[in-house]
């Protein structure tokens, strides 16, 4: 079965702190794998894809395809990074829809 | 461009009414995505359209739920009869083609069902 799991629904830190969200998924095959963003009362944004190996606003993620797993990390949090987190994982064929874990609100503290 | 625009985005409806949710892609755009959020969960692929056309929608309840996207306006994702389990957030996404292209998302709408 396709699903994407985020296991903490809650994560606090203090700012300066290392971040890290974590993501396991379960696919039968070569998922595209995603971050996406909601800033309170923003829309659904994304973060970063897997195949892009980019750095967006500090945050990186690694795909890992032996423990199935996609964390989103940062080494110094911001406030700003507040926010809620989703992790997606996209077929690579047939009609590419998103699967998407149930997200985790991080929260960094002054 | 104004990105993907969801209307209403917030509609209450009571038990037995129906509910009309309307998704205008971006420009440029000819695919579109709509997704569920129920509290608590994840987002959940409904349906997939492409302009006149279905191509996915195995997400769909096989009852009282629909969804167009016609030649020319929005798409519309329209639940008959709803009940109070449709309460959730439906957020509908575009993009330009099919395959390796990012999906935009909207603001959503938020629907009550009292």
């Amino acid at each position: 079965a396709q699903r994407v799991t985020q296991p903490e629904k809650l994560l606090s830190v203090f700012k300066g702190a290392p971040v890290e969200l974590k993501c396991n998924y379960s696919y039968s095959g070569s998922p595209e794998l995603f971050w996406y963003v909601q800033y309170s009362r923003q829309r659904l944004q994304l973060l970063l894809r897997h195949i892009s190996r980019e750095s967006i606003k500090g945050f990186t993620a690694d795909l890992n395809k032996g423990e199935t797993s996609f964390h989103l990390k940062k080494p110094f949090a911001q406030e700003e990074d507040s926010a809620m987190y989703y992790c997606a994982l996209r077929a690579t064929s047939g009609t590419y829809k998103y699967i998407f874990g149930t997200g985790t609100r991080l929260k960094v503290l002054a | 461009n104004a990105g993907v625009m969801q209307n209403p985005r917030h509609l209450v409806r009571r038990r037995g009414q129906e509910a009309r949710l309307r998704c205008s892609p971006m420009k440029g755009h000819s695919h579109v995505y709509w997704y569920r959020q129920l509290p608590e969960e994840g987002l959940k692929f409904m349906v997939y359209l492409q302009k006149e056309n279905i191509i996915d929608e195995s997400g769909m309840p096989k009852e009282r739920f629909s969804a167009e996207f016609p030649k020319e306006g929005p798409s519309i994702l329209r639940i008959q009869q709803v009940v109070r389990g449709d309460s959730a957030a439906y957020f509908c996404a575009s993009s330009p083609g099919q395959g390796m292209d990012e999906q935009f998302f909207g603001p959503g709408t938020r629907l009550t069902v009292l």
